[in-house]
């Protein structure tokens, strides 16, 4: 089945420790990216990936880093969350920038 | 770079009634327009697309048409059902001729609200 699958689903963590969120796809997309969701403020880009080893800057990118060492893995990091990145985060994936987006199901994250 | 405006924030209407959502957008490049929905705990999944050498597209009780002289697009559902109760999203992009494209522009969302 075509999925684009993250883990974990839910996350409650401490101001300043570091987390990863994960994000893997099995379709063998060239573009993924990460959105965060905010009620009023719709889906924000925070980073996005064109290629293996190619990223680049959404919208949103301040506390956030992302790697792509691989086509089917394009994992968040935070390194030091702050309480204004709680959110809900997507990862997407589409066979090249701009065609039909195939989300997650989402990263409930919480920062205390 | 390319603004989508999507209105209204919140749509409520009752069971077997049409809703209509509308987005702006504002780069005459733009040429693809998808719509998504998010159901409640899941991601946004495509449900109907548009490209702009077309005015219209249906599929079954969706259909999303487009003005590419006022730069808008709408998004109709006729004869709603509880299991239309979702949040919408718009987008719009350049694709080019020869491969590759901008990037998806969202609009911020609108929740539809489908009355019993």
């Amino acid at each position: 089945e075509a999925q684009v699958t993250q883990n974990p689903r839910y996350l409650i963590t401490v101001t300043g420790k570091k987390l990863t969120v994960t994000c893997s796809q099995n379709m063998n997309h060239e573009y993924m990216s990460w959105y965060r969701q905010d009620p009023g403020l719709g889906l924000r880009q925070i980073y996005y990936s064109m290629n293996v080893e190619v990223t680049d800057k959404g919208d949103v990118p301040e506390g956030y880093k992302v790697s792509r060492k691989e086509k089917r893995n394009f994992p968040l990091i935070l390194e030091s969350p702050s309480p204004n990145q709680t959110s809900l985060y997507f990862c997407a994936s589409s066979f090249q920038d701009g065609y039909e987006q195939y989300f997650g199901p989402g990263t409930r994250l919480t920062v205390t | 770079g390319e603004n989508v405006e999507q209105h209204p924030s919140t749509l409520s209407v009752q069971e077997g009634d049409s809703a209509v959502i509308k987005c702006t957008y504002s780069d005459s490049a733009s040429n693809y327009f998808p719509w998504y929905k998010q159901e409640l705990g899941k991601g946004p999944q495509l449900i109907i697309d548009i490209r702009s050498n077309v005015g219209e597209k249906k599929d079954q009780r969706i259909a999303v048409t487009l003005n590419k002289t006022a730069k808008h697009f709408s998004l109709h559902i006729t004869e709603t059902q509880p299991e239309d109760s979702a949040v919408y999203f718009c987008a719009a992009s350049n694709m080019y001729s020869g491969g590759g494209a901008d990037g998806l522009t969202f609009g911020k969302g609108t929740h539809l609200i489908i009355q019993p």
